[in-house]
């Protein structure tokens, strides 16, 4: 199985400053077909998660454009360039290149 | 739009088999543009994934559970199904299913989960 890891597992953050979460895969997540199938959810307290990104940087429908996914390979990152209250909750990172996915273990993104 | 709902019996015995169902609305189970998927979320712990099916490509299961795992289809009801044998106080969590359409193959629709607990 490939193995996600993500950082920080939390990240303090002031509203209205950045805040930035990285995923690393054990192996390359390119396709043969040539995509990257690399996602990234978020998940408040009491619901289930939500896509935000899909395919490494691809806003999903309704996700503010505040969400920018980056990255090739085996280094992804998410980056929120203005933190508001709903942000707060967990992220995970999830592949779903091999027919195994797999989910990162997720990074808390708080409020100072 | 998809919608998904699952059911489930909410507690179980210890060495017993746990079924569990998806309805889906809003679009075909036999749709080939769709995967569908079993996840499960343990108290305190991230998402694992259990088990994925699509109508014509087949079914993957999640290593550690292989063994224990079937995910099945019923196109007369427009749902799909999971069953879990011989569960343990380690199979205790949410159940969510969700959807995996292949333009992007990411989970875009989940159900709002059902909670399984193993316990005599």
């Amino acid at each position: 199985d490939i193995v996600m890891t993500q950082t920080p597992l939390s990240s303090p953050v002031t509203l209205g400053q950045p805040a930035s979460i990285s995923c690393r895969s054990s192996q390359s997540l390119v396709h043969t077909d040539g995509n990257t199938y690399l996602s990234w959810l978020h998940q408040r307290p009491g619901q289930p998660p939500r896509l935000l990104i899909y395919k490494i940087s691809n806003r999903f429908s309704g996700v503010p454009d505040r969400f920018s996914g980056s990255g090739a390979g085996t280094d992804f990152t998410l980056k929120i360039t203005r933190v508001e209250a709903e942000d707060v909750g967990i992220y995970y990172c999830m592949q779903t290149t091999q027919s195994s996915i797999t989910f990162g273990q997720g990074t808390r993104l708080e409020i100072k | 739009q998809v919608q998904l709902q699952e059911s489930g019996p909410g507690l179980v015995k210890p060495s017993e088999t746990l079924s569990l169902t998806c309805n889906v609305s809003g679009a075909s189970i036999s749709n080939r543009n769709y995967y569908w998927a079993w996840i499960r979320q343990s108290p305190g712990k991230g998402p694992e994934w259990i088990a994925s099916i699509h109508y014509n490509w087949g079914t993957y299961y999640a290593p550690t559970l292989k063994s224990r795992v079937t995910m099945s289809i019923d196109t007369s009801q427009n749902q799909f199904s999971l069953r879990l044998t011989s569960v343990a106080a380690a199979d205790t969590a949410l159940y969510y299913c969700a959807s995996i359409p292949d333009h992007h193959y990411a989970m875009d629709v989940w159900g709002q989960g059902t909670t399984v607990t193993v316990s005599s």
